[in-house]
């Protein structure tokens, strides 16, 4: 059973607004949330990251929120360019877990113009 | 920069083969994971190792064994490839305690 979970497989977003991606899990213990992008043909590449201390974190155009009681977390790219064009996984980290992450399934973002 | 380098970018095999997926870092790091990507099914864990000759397993490694013989190199292995292995394969590595960096990944075929 995944215990993160991205419910939308895709998102379409025009060029200078704002991109929201979801994703919930379930284990109580997860206490590092992390997202990763990743283009076609390629490894992914992180993004930002959260810990679970924390609700919001900024870097740039990428904000990660984070929502504990309802174990929920959100991605807001702002303004979106052509370029976040890529498929967005969430991924979290349980404590005394050898550093292994689980992922949710992605979401593709397609930016248009 | 971390890199973390897998051996093939394509790979087509015969069901029935053994295939070997090999996976280099170059920065010292102690935990080295294999995942496989499947649409809709996201990345899922197969095998990691967090020391030379340690190996635990993930979610899913029902088919696959692997190898750590030096603290660089990771080797993922299947014994006897079918074609529901047929999947984007990626190797990552980490600090104790960081995020990953990841390969390019490598598309296996099995036909």
């Amino acid at each position: 059973d995944q215990q993160v979970k991205q419910n939308s497989p895709s998102l379409s977003v025009q060029e200078g607004r704002i991109s929201i991606l979801n994703c919930d899990y379930t284990n109580s213990m997860f206490d590092y949330f992390l997202w990763y992008k990743k283009y076609p043909a390629e490894g992914p590449t992180f993004l930002i990251s959260i810990s679970s201390i924390k609700d919001k974190n900024e870097d740039g155009r990428f904000t990660v929120f984070l929502n504990k009681s309802a174990k929920h977390l959100s991605l807001h790219i702002v303004p979106s360019q052509p370029g976040d064009s890529a498929v967005y996984f969430c991924a979290a980290r349980a404590t005394d877990s050898w550093g292994k992450l689980q992922f949710g399934a992605g979401t593709q973002v397609v930016v248009t113009p | 920069d971390v890199k973390v380098t897998q051996s093939s970018r394509y790979l087509v095999k015969r069901t029935g083969e053994k295939v070997f997926l090999e996976c280099v870092q170059d920065m010292d790091h102690e935990n080295m994971f294999w995942y496989r990507q499947d649409p809709g099914l996201g990345l899922r864990l197969i095998y990691f190792s967090y020391d030379v000759k340690m190996k635990e397993k993930g979610d899913i490694p029902e088919g696959y064994s692997v190898s750590r013989e030096k603290k660089e190199r990771f080797s993922l292995i299947l014994e006897s490839a079918s074609t529901n292995q047929t999947s984007m394969y990626l190797c990552a590595s980490s600090l104790q305690g960081e995020g990953y960096t990841f390969g390019s990944g490598t598309r296996l075929t099995v036909v």
